[in-house]
């Protein structure tokens, strides 16, 4: 059984310039969560999709959005980016219902140079 | 404002003894908390979790006590394992909302 896999592992951009990063959610979830995590933070929760529709988002720009696919599987992307949008990149699936434990992916290492 | 804290950035143990890890929230309204455990180069893995109808509950070596008055939480590992060196985050969320709140961590290293 597969768990929570994302594309790609690492990444490179320049300021300015636009990224798609994908996440195919654990074989049975039907929600995806989306964390940015910085050098020695925790993660922060960016948004949450439920039935191709952005259920929660957090406190992230506009530049954030989203897209879910009949599959589950989900894409996150971020618009001219910053400096600061240099993060890990977590993806995370879990059933719909409240309570549930999330099932992380492993990250992306997105860097803005 | 940090609603979920973990004061102790890092925590050494021996092997074989108990790790107690912390952590602090500040919003009442939190009434399920998770602990998760993050090797370098992979994401989180979920360890354990307790709602706020319980004070404690465990799975195996690991142990999450609750205090609501206090508004505190403890994961406690006994024994402990050098395979549990690794950084650990507690979460926090409410009914009602689809997100969880994640401490800064703390890294556990345990000493053969």
């Amino acid at each position: 059984d597969a768990g929570v896999t994302q594309s790609p592992t690492h990444l490179i951009k320049t300021r300015g310039q636009q990224v798609t990063l994908r996440c195919s959610p654990k074989s049975g979830h039907d929600t995806v969560s989306w964390y940015q995590q910085a050098l020695g933070q925790g993660p922060q929760f960016i948004f949450q999709y439920y039935e191709e529709e952005e259920r929660q988002r957090g406190n992230f720009p506009d530049r954030f959005s989203g897209h879910q696919f009949p599959n589950y599987s989900s894409e996150l992307n971020v618009n001219a980016l910053l400096l600061g949008d240099s993060a890990l990149y977590l993806c995370a699936s879990s059933l719909a219902g409240p309570y549930t434990e999330a099932f992380f992916g492993q990250g992306t290492r997105l860097t803005v140079v | 404002d940090q609603q979920v804290k973990q004061n102790s950035p890092s925590l050494s143990v021996q092997e074989g003894r108990i790790s107690i890890l912390n952590c602090d929230y500040t919003n009442s309204m939190f009434d399920y908390f998770l602990w998760y455990k993050k090797y370098p180069a992979e994401g989180p893995t979920f360890l354990i979790s307790i709602s706020s109808i319980k004070d404690k509950n465990e799975d195996g070596r690991f142990t999450v006590f609750l205090n609501k008055s206090a508004k505190h939480l403890s994961l406690h590992i006994v024994p402990s394992q050098p395979g549990d060196s690794a950084v650990y985050f507690c979460a926090a969320s409410f009914s009602g909302t689809y997100k969880y709140i994640f401490g800064t961590g703390t890294r556990l290293k345990v000493l053969a």
